[in-house]
């Protein structure tokens, strides 16, 4: 089975602290991406990651960057926390097969992130 | 714009109950369909997803999905429904070429006993 690990799953950061939140995957897969979750609003993409050193930006990127310096593991980082990235953030990785296009997405259980 | 709508913010059903979760898609190209489940705390399991051929799609844990490209839909479906689905469920649509996914609000599934 894939497993995506999240290195927290509950986390407590101040206003203004530079954050960083660690995702792993053990299956060798190229594709990666980091979600936010907020009630109603579902899942939305922050960044992802083709392969390694490559990435792009999702739908909601302000105030966020990313880092993906080697294949296994991808790096969310708030710059500037601040109280309205209050969320759960959620990693997922995929295998790029190119005979076989129809790779889903595989979670992690989510990191749930306070800014206070 | 590439979209998915998911009508029912709450259900609730009784256990034993039939039930349909419903999903509305709009997206441009032919579209790869997902549902997933997600239990309290935990991440997004897969329960099943649609790509070409059969329109009537059987998943994990006795769910299956039914694309209609003329409705525009991809409804969930279980028979029987146990009180271990109680969850939040999501639909998604996505592209094969680049794997992003775009979720849709969710349906939180309640079940009475």
């Amino acid at each position: 089975d894939v497993k995506v690990t999240q290195s927290s799953r509950y986390l407590v950061k101040r206003t203004g602290e530079k954050v960083f939140l660690e995702c792993v995957q053990d299956m060798d897969h190229e594709n990666m991406f980091w979600y936010r979750q907020d009630p109603g609003l579902g899942l939305r993409l922050i960044y992802f990651s083709y392969d390694v050193k490559m990435k792009e930006k999702g739908d909601i990127p302000e105030g966020y960057s990313v880092s993906r310096e080697k294949k296994e593991r991808f790096s969310l980082i708030l710059e500037s926390a601040s109280t309205n990235q209050t969320s759960m953030y959620l990693c997922a990785s995929r295998n790029l097969d190119r005979g076989n296009s129809n790779q889903p997405q595989h979670f992690g259980d989510g990191t749930r992130l306070s800014i206070l | 714009a590439q979209s998915v709508t998911q009508p029912d913010i709450h259900i609730t059903v009784s256990e034993g109950a039939s039930l349909e979760l419903r999903c509305n898609y709009s997206y441009g190209a032919t579209p790869y369909l997902f549902w997933y489940v997600q239990s309290p705390g935990q991440g997004l399991q897969l329960l099943l997803k649609y790509f070409s051929g059969d329109t009537l799609v059987q998943g994990i844990k006795g769910f299956e999905a039914e694309f209609k490209r003329s409705q525009s839909s991809f409804n969930l479906r279980k028979p029987s429904v146990h009180w271990s689905d109680a969850a939040e469920y999501f639909c998604a649509v996505g592209s094969s070429n680049t794997g992003k996914l775009i979720f849709g609000q969710g349906t939180t599934l309640q079940v009475k006993p």
